[in-house]
């Protein structure tokens, strides 16, 4: 596809089980972001990759919270014992340089 | 770190109206600012961006200054349409580091 691809769109999890979402960036770009947005709020920043190569994690909240990106192009953010505060849009993000971000359109995780 | 505030949170304006949105910052090492429309239950886009090089960038009725000095920038939009309509975030990013820090965005309402 031409864009950002996320997935799954929406996610209902129950306190404490585990969860992967994937993200699947556009061809050749070698940036990408995962984001957390809380309704109503800005993006806030998770982790980043540069090909395969985890470069920043610090806006993981917890080691609850890991990603990969073992090719160094489809990425998954995986979430252990889900909580309740872990309910947010999770945004993958991909760019060629680091100019343009190339969003899609999230997954929705809802715990409940 | 970079911290963004944004103002107002919400704008209703008059169809044809003008509008304005501010943002500052916090870290001098700052010098790429995007803006981002999201519409309801849709992805994140670029509309406009500016580098710290420059005052002023116009894209048609959209334009963006920023005050380097007093580390603030505004997104202008003129002759506002209904499709307008939409959260409107701005961000910040320095050159060395990959994150992006998006203020908490702005719901615009352009009322017909």
């Amino acid at each position: 596809g031409a864009g950002v691809s996320q997935s799954p769109r929406y996610k209902v999890a129950k306190r404490g089980q585990d969860v992967a979402l994937r993200c699947d960036p556009i061809s050749g770009h070698v940036s990408l972001f995962w984001y957390q947005q809380a309704l109503g709020q800005g993006p806030e920043f998770l982790t980043y990759f540069q090909n395969e190569a985890q470069l920043d994690k610090s806006g993981l909240p917890s080691d609850r919270f890991f990603a990969e990106r073992p090719e160094g192009s489809v990425s998954t953010l995986k979430i252990q014992r889900t909580q309740q505060e872990d309910s947010a849009v999770y945004l993958c993000a991909s760019s060629l340089g680091l100019r343009e971000l190339f969003f899609g359109e999230g997954s929705r995780l809802t715990v409940l | 770190g970079e911290n963004v505030e944004q103002h107002p949170s919400t704008l209703s304006v008059q169809e044809g109206d003008s509008a304005v949105i501010k943002c500052t910052y916090s870290d001098s090492a700052s010098n790429y600012f995007p803006w981002y429309k999201q519409e309801l239950g849709k992805r994140p886009q670029l509309i406009i961006d500016i580098r710290s090089n420059v005052g002023e960038k116009k894209d048609q009725r959209i334009a963006v200054t920023l005050n380097k000095t007093a580390k603030h920038f505004s997104l202008h939009i003129t002759e506002t349409q209904p499709e307008d309509s939409a959260v409107y975030f701005c961000a910040a990013k320095d050159n060395y580091g990959q994150n992006f820090v998006f203020g908490p965005g702005t719901r615009l309402s352009v009322l017909p």
